[in-house]
């Protein structure tokens, strides 16, 4: 079956550095998306990765290992406002999107 | 403001009644999918459009059923509601195959 696992919950400070793991196992690969999730509201577009590498935008940047079905979202200078959970998605071969858990994130002062 | 529209915000429907979850974009997206989210679990595609006139069933379609007239609008209807349909419901949309997906800000059902 296809899978995306990704950590429950992980606990930062404000300032630091952070980075959230997501590895999947899918029916073939086509991109892979991260979203941000505030409690209560809708997933909004974060990062996407199609070919190996890492991505940079802003505080935060997404790396990709296709051959290893690894990913992380990394955030830098963590501000209150990134407490949310945030979500992983691979798109597999039919082109239809798998999604993890989601991992939240709770940032301390 | 651009975007997707989805009523109503929040409801509670009574066991074995219907209700349509309406889902409106502007964007001019070809593809619109309805997800229900519930706690502990991933994101499921319940049923999905590629482009108006089709539709698909996702991961979740039972007791579930969309229409697609024209690109705007694919309301979601639940003919008769179980209380396992409790959930939080997300419509959303897309350009292309490798676009981002837009998200509605949700509708929150309870069958009680």
């Amino acid at each position: 079956g296809q899978n995306i696992d990704q950590p429950t919950e992980m606990t930062a400070t404000e300032g630091a550095i952070v980075q959230i793991n997501c590895t999947y196992q899918t029916s073939g690969f086509n991109g892979l998306f991260w979203y941000q999730q505030h409690a209560g509201e809708a997933p909004t577009f974060l990062s996407y990765n199609v070919l190996d590498g890492l991505e940079e935008k802003g505080r935060f940047s997404s790396f990709l290992s296709r051959s290893k079905g690894y990913s992380y979202l990394l955030l830098k200078e963590l501000q209150m406002k990134d407490s949310a959970s945030y979500l992983c998605a691979v798109r597999d071969s039919n082109y239809q999107l798998i999604w993890g858990a989601g991992t939240k994130l709770i940032i301390k002062p | 403001t651009a975007g997707i529209t989805q009523a109503p915000t929040s409801q509670i429907l009574a066991a074995g009644r219907s209700m349509t979850l309406r889902c409106t974009q502007d964007m001019r997206h070809n593809a619109m999918y309805w997800y229900r989210q519930d706690l502990g679990l991933g994101l499921r595609l319940i049923h999905y459009s590629n482009t108006a006139g089709t539709t698909g069933k996702g991961e979740v379609p039972d007791g579930y059923s969309v229409s697609r007239a024209n690109t705007d609008d694919f309301p979601l209807t639940l003919a008769s509601a179980v209380p396992s349909q409790t959930s939080v419901y997300f419509c959303a949309s897309s350009g292309s195959s490798n676009s981002p997906l837009h998200f509605g800000n949700g509708t929150r059902l309870t069958v009680t």
